[in-house]
C-alpha cells in the first residue's frame, strides 16, 4: 500500500541541528523527497534521493535512507530561524508517477 | 528551475458560484499535471492526474463532475471548482512534470479557495 508518516512537529533551538523522520510502507518506491511549505505559500523541493542511495549531502542538509527498515531521515545543520517551515516527506514509485506525501512535520526554531 | 505559475493566489467567492483556478508552466513544456487539495495543518491531497490531450484520472473520492481538469495544452491546466460550496473551501496546488526532468515535480505557489 501507499502510505508515509511523519511527526508532527519538532522544536529545536538557533544554531542546533534539526532530525525530521520519515517512514513509508511502498517498498519499490523509487524516489524519495524532501518538501518545505512556508506559509500560504506552496512547495519547493528541497532535495530527493534515489532508492539506491543511501546518503545524500547538499550543503547544510544531509538525507539519509534506511531502505531495510524504510526509514527517510532529513538532517538540518545550523539551523536557523528562516528554517521555520512546515517539511513533507515524498515517495514515489517511478518517474511519471505521482508523489505520496507523509502529513508533514512542522519545524519550529526559537532564537 | 523550471516555473510554474498558479493563478489567483486566493479568490471568495459565493456558494453555488464556479471558480477556475488556472496552472502555467512558463518555461517548460509539462507533460503531466497533478492537482492536490491541502486543508489546514494537513498534508497534500492528490485529486487528479492529467496529461496533455486527455482525461484527467480522478483519485477515488473526488467528483470529476465537480473538479473539472482540463489539460488542453503543454503549458496550461485548469481547475475549475464548480457549483462551489463552504466545505470545497481549501488550499489547491497544481504540480508539473516534464520530459527533460521527469525525477522533479515542480509547484504552482497554491490557491487558498474560501467560499462563503
Amino acid at each position: 500500500g501507499e502510505d508515509v508518516e511523519q511527526s508532527l512537529f519538532l522544536s529545536v533551538r538557533e544554531g542546533d541541528s534539526s532530525v525530521i523522520n520519515c517512514t513509508y510502507t511502498d517498498s519499490s518506491s523509487t524516489y524519495l523527497y524532501w518538501y518545505k511549505q512556508e506559509p500560504g505559500a506552496g512547495l519547493q523541493l528541497l532535495t530527493y534521493i534515489f532508492s539506491n542511495m543511501d546518503m545524500k549531502q547538499d550543503q547544510r542538509l544531509t538525507v539519509l535512507l534506511n531502505k531495510k527498515d524504510k526509514h527517510l531521515s532529513l538532517r538540518i545543520a545550523d539551523t536557523q530561524t528562516g528554517d521555520s517551515a512546515i517539511y513533507f516527506c515524498a515517495e514515489r514509485k517511478n518517474q511519471g508517477g505521482k508523489l505520496i506525501f507523509g502529513q508533514g512535520t512542522e519545524l519550529s526554531v526559537k532564537p | 528551475g523550471a516555473v510554474v505559475s498558479q493563478h489567483p493566489s486566493w479568490v471568495i467567492c459565493k456558494s453555488g458560484t464556479s471558480v477556475k483556478i488556472e496552472c502555467r508552466s512558463l518555461d517548460f513544456q509539462a507533460t503531466t499535471m497533478f492537482w492536490y487539495r491541502q486543508f489546514p495543518k494537513q498534508s497534500l491531497m492528490l485529486m487528479a492526474t492529467s496529461n496533455e490531450g486527455s482525461k484527467a484520472t480522478y483519485e477515488q473520492g473526488v467528483e470529476k463532475d465537480k473538479f473539472l481538469i482540463n489539460h488542453a495544452s503543454l503549458t496550461l491546466s485548469t481547475l475549475t471548482v464548480t457549483s462551489a460550496h463552504p466545505e470545497d473551501s481549501s488550499f489547491y496546488i497544481c504540480s508539473a512534470l516534464t520530459r527533460r526532468v521527469s525525477t522533479e515535480a515542480f509547484f504552482g505557489q497554491g490557491t487558498r479557495l474560501t467560499v462563503v
